[in-house]
């Protein structure tokens, strides 16, 4: 099945700065990569997603990127802020048209400082 | 709009309990239904999938079960707790992407 390697599994940025996390997929068949931030205690929430006939995308502040031919895809924010502190995670899936059975990372703890 | 629904929020249960999660989908049809663990500091991790009615995949052997037994609702049992069942139990459904259900935080003691 498919495997969803991510890191960094923490991260400290100050605030203004940019941040990336890096994930790999192992299946060359998954073609839906959802990003998901988390803030304690509550539940994941999408905050971009690619598919994989599209190397980059971008959402303000946040852009993912995808290289299908190393199998990996990443996730950029810029110009950071204290609110931006979450644990974000990486998915995977193999999309058909009645939704995503997805694989997750196992997560970055990003850390915003003033 | 499609809303999730999952109760209860928080749950402490003894070891050797059973166990009831309740999960529904409201503003769509036919969705597919996911319940998903996810330890303490830990991602997730996918228990079971449905793609429609009484149809159930599971995807690690464990404690756990899963039923559909109407469209829009996702129930997670257990007949007998473990310890090592704790953790937070999240729904999701699907269409072009996920999403989560609010959780439930279950403590096993």
């Amino acid at each position: 099945g498919e495997n969803v390697e991510q890191h960094p599994s923490t991260l400290s940025v100050q605030e203004g700065d940019s941040a990336v996390i890096k994930c790999t997929y192992s299946d060359s068949a998954s073609n839906y990569f959802p990003w998901y931030k988390q803030e304690l205690g509550k539940r994941p929430q999408l905050i971009i997603d690619i598919r994989s006939n599209v190397g980059e995308k971008k959402d303000q502040r946040i852009a993912v990127t995808l290289n299908k031919t190393a199998k990996h895809f990443s996730l950029h924010i810029t110009e950071t802020q204290p609110e931006d502190s979450a644990v974000y995670f990486c998915a995977a899936s193999i999309g058909t048209g009645g939704g995503n059975k997805l694989t997750f990372g196992t997560g970055t703890q990003l850390k915003v400082e003033l | 709009s499609q809303t999730i629904h999952q109760w209860p929020a928080t749950l402490v249960q003894p070891v050797g309990s059973p166990l009831s999660l309740e999960c529904t989908v409201e503003g769509t049809s036919n969705p597919n239904l996911y319940w998903y663990r996810q330890a303490a500091g830990r991602g997730l991790q996918l228990l079971f999938y449905s793609v429609g009615i009484g149809q159930i995949s599971s995807e690690v052997p464990q404690n756990l079960s899963a039923s559909r037994p109407q469209d829009r609702q996702f129930i997670l049992s257990s007949k007998k707790l473990l310890l090592s069942d704790s953790g937070f139990y999240l729904c999701a459904w699907s269409r072009a992407s996920s999403t989560f259900g609010s959780g439930t935080r279950l403590t096993v003691v």
